[in-house]
């Protein structure tokens, strides 16, 4: 299986703050990658796949950047809702694997 | 609006099977992947195996012994049986739309293995 590994696993940050998180793949997975925004309780959110495009009505504040084995998800603007864990998603190779997760926590 | 809605017990004794289903309401069941995922307590989210509408499946290799998935389409829902349960199976179990970049989601279930 591809291994996904996400930093930081966590991260302090303040409303209106720019926060970056990294995926890295343990092979490359050309752009077969996905981020989704898990709130406390809630099913997973897709905010991003095939590594940059933006899922249909998610905020333009998050952007998905990378290729092969290097992955980032930007979120420009933090805002009270963001506060939640983001996780990664290969689909290139089979099975689908996840992200450890990046918890954004309230400064 | 489509959404997705597990049920099932929500406790299950060691050796038994694990059996939920989701249903799937707001659209058609037809001319998709669906699948099934789970999130242990603490941990990453797991893929367990999908199923396209047709009947074909595909299983992770680490479950693939003991998972089975089936599909009814005349009533919109899909199924997970997982069999000889341990106390590891016990996690939130979601169903979902696709086997990645997965844009409609159960609720989740929260599933205890349990003597």
């Amino acid at each position: 299986d591809i291994q996904m590994t996400q930093s930081p696993s966590s991260v302090s940050a303040s409303v209106g703050d720019r926060v970056t998180i990294t995926c890295r793949a343990s092979q490359g997975i050309s752009s077969y990658l996905a981020w989704y925004r898990q709130k406390p309780g809630k099913a997973p959110e897709l905010l991003i796949y095939a590594a940059s495009n933006l899922q249909t009505g998610v905020p333009s504040r998050f952007s998905g950047h990378g290729s092969g084995t290097d992955f980032t998800l930007t979120i420009s603007g933090l805002q009270p809702e963001d506060f939640a864990t983001y996780y990664c998603q290969q689909a290139n190779s089979f099975p689908p694997t996840f992200g450890g997760g990046t918890t954004v926590e309230i400064k | 609006q489509v959404q997705l809605q597990e049920s099932g017990p929500g406790l299950v004794k060691p050796s038994e099977t694990l059996s939920l289903s989701c249903t799937v309401s707001g659209g058609s069941i037809s001319g998709y992947y669906w699948s099934w995922i789970r999130q242990p307590p603490g941990k990453r989210l797991e893929w367990i195996g999908y199923i396209y509408y047709t009947g074909s499946t595909n299983y992770n290799p680490s479950l693939k012994s003991r998972v089975t998935i089936s599909i009814d389409t005349s009533k919109n829902q899909f199924s997970l049986n997982l069999s000889s349960v341990t106390a590891a199976d016990t996690a939130v179990y979601y169903c979902a739309r696709g086997p990645a970049a997965i844009d409609y989601w159960g609720q989740g279930t929260l599933v205890t293995v349990s003597s």
